[in-house]
Parts: C-alpha cells; sequence; structure tokens
C-alpha cells in the first residue's frame, strides 16, 4: 500500500501564502472527496485541519484550506505564522475499505 | 468535547502479543468509524485499522492477520490485539475517529517497541 506523495520540505517567510500538495491515483484521490489534512507538532497527535476535500472544522483558523485537482490535493496557508511551522499530512479512502497517508511535509518558517 | 486516550503500549519482545486501548469521551463509539494509526520513530504516519459502526472491520497489509481491532461499546473503549510482533511494528498507536480520522490533538499515543 503505497503512500501519498508529499513533498518533504516546503519553506515561506510570515505573510506569505504557501500550497502543500499531495498526489495520490484515481484509487483514492482522483475518486473520493475523502480526503483530510493533519497539522503535527513533535511528540504531539496530530490535529485536523481540513476533512472532506475542503471542510474545516469550527476550531481551525480560516487561514488553512483545501482543494482538489484530479489525483492531487492541496493544502493552502494563509498569513503564515511562525507557529505554522509543523508537519503536515494528508489522507485519502482508497479502494477496498483502506486509508492512506502521505510521507508528511516539513513546514519551516523563516 | 473529543477525548481519546490510548493505553497499553509496553516493550515486548518479537512474536509476543499486546492489546492496546482507546478511550473515548464526549462521544459514543458506537456511531463512528474507529481507527488505529501508527508513527514509527522519526516517521511518517500508517493507517493500520478501522472498525464500522456496524462492527465491520478492515486491515493495512502489513498487519492483516496479526492485528485485530474490536471495540466494547458499553465501556466506550476500542481496542487492537497485536500478535506476532515484528521490530517493524515498533511505533506510537493512536486512535482516531470518523472517516476523517480526527486525533485528540492533546493525546500522544501509546508507545508499541519490539526489539529487533
Amino acid at each position: 500500500q503505497s503512500a501519498l506523495a508529499q513533498p518533504a520540505s516546503v519553506s515561506g517567510s510570515p505573510g506569505q501564502s504557501i500550497t502543500l500538495s499531495c498526489t495520490g491515483t484515481s484509487s483514492d484521490i482522483g475518486t473520493y472527496n475523502y480526503v483530510s489534512w493533519y497539522q503535527q507538532y513533535p511528540g504531539k497527535a496530530p490535529k485536523l485541519l481540513i476533512y472532506g476535500v475542503n471542510s474545516r472544522p469550527s476550531e481551525v483558523s480560516d487561514r488553512f484550506s483545501g482543494s482538489k485537482s484530479g489525483n492531487t490535493a492541496s493544502l493552502t496557508i494563509s498569513g503564515l505564522q511562525a507557529g505554522d511551522e509543523a508537519d503536515y499530512y494528508c489522507s485519502s479512502y482508497r479502494n477496498s475499505n483502506t486509508w492512506v497517508f502521505g510521507g508528511g511535509t516539513k513546514l519551516t518558517v523563516l | 468535547e473529543v477525548q481519546l486516550v490510548e493505553s497499553g503500549g509496553a516493550l515486548i519482545q518479537p512474536g509476543g502479543s499486546l492489546r492496546l486501548s482507546c478511550a473515548a469521551s464526549g462521544f459514543n463509539v458506537r456511531s463512528h468509524y474507529m481507527s488505529w494509526v501508527r508513527q514509527a520513530p522519526g516517521k511518517g504516519l500508517e493507517w493500520v485499522s478501522i472498525i464500522h459502526s456496524g462492527g465491520t472491520t478492515y486491515y493495512a497489509d502489513s498487519v492483516r492477520g496479526r492485528f485485530t481491532i474490536s471495540k466494547d461499546n458499553s465501556k466506550n473503549t476500542i481496542y487492537l490485539q497485536m500478535n506476532s510482533l515484528r521490530a517493524e511494528d515498533t511505533a506510537v498507536y493512536f486512535c482516531a475517529r470518523g472517516w476523517e480520522l480526527e486525533f485528540d490533538p492533546r493525546g500522544q499515543g501509546t508507545l508499541v517497541t519490539v526489539p529487533s
């Protein structure tokens, strides 16, 4: 069960907008809208940021937004802040009642 | 408020067995999909298993036949029975709610260590 593809690292400056990508296949992202995004700090459990491609839990800042095109999902963070420096993961439902995660992207705020 | 508390992790020899627990509060596990997700040291997240509200279960290829997910609705708790443990099962194990895989960000998971 191969993982979804995410860039290993990205960086941005405070105030900037940045987009993280998550590439799958027609067996997951390309067919299903069960895409979620998570933020994880070291030693902590992941926090759900986006679900259903572009829905946001009420407690999550509207600086975070999600989208999908074809086999690729994206997470956009606007107004980048120092506190956004963390690891970000995507997940998707995949055929046959399984779920798959991306390998994660380490976001550095310069 | 959703709360998930994982427990049961330990240092266990290869081939051994262990049962993890995830106590939920703030919602009823009977009404939700519940999953186990693990994270090997310094690595990314890996989906392990899911139990549907009706009790149907599914597993990742890496654990199928060795791990069993179950739940006790009366205790609002899900379990992961892990048998024939291998070094590559070493990880922090988290539980998550729903198809969204919503974790409790206040949690720290439970660590399973299987030495090589």
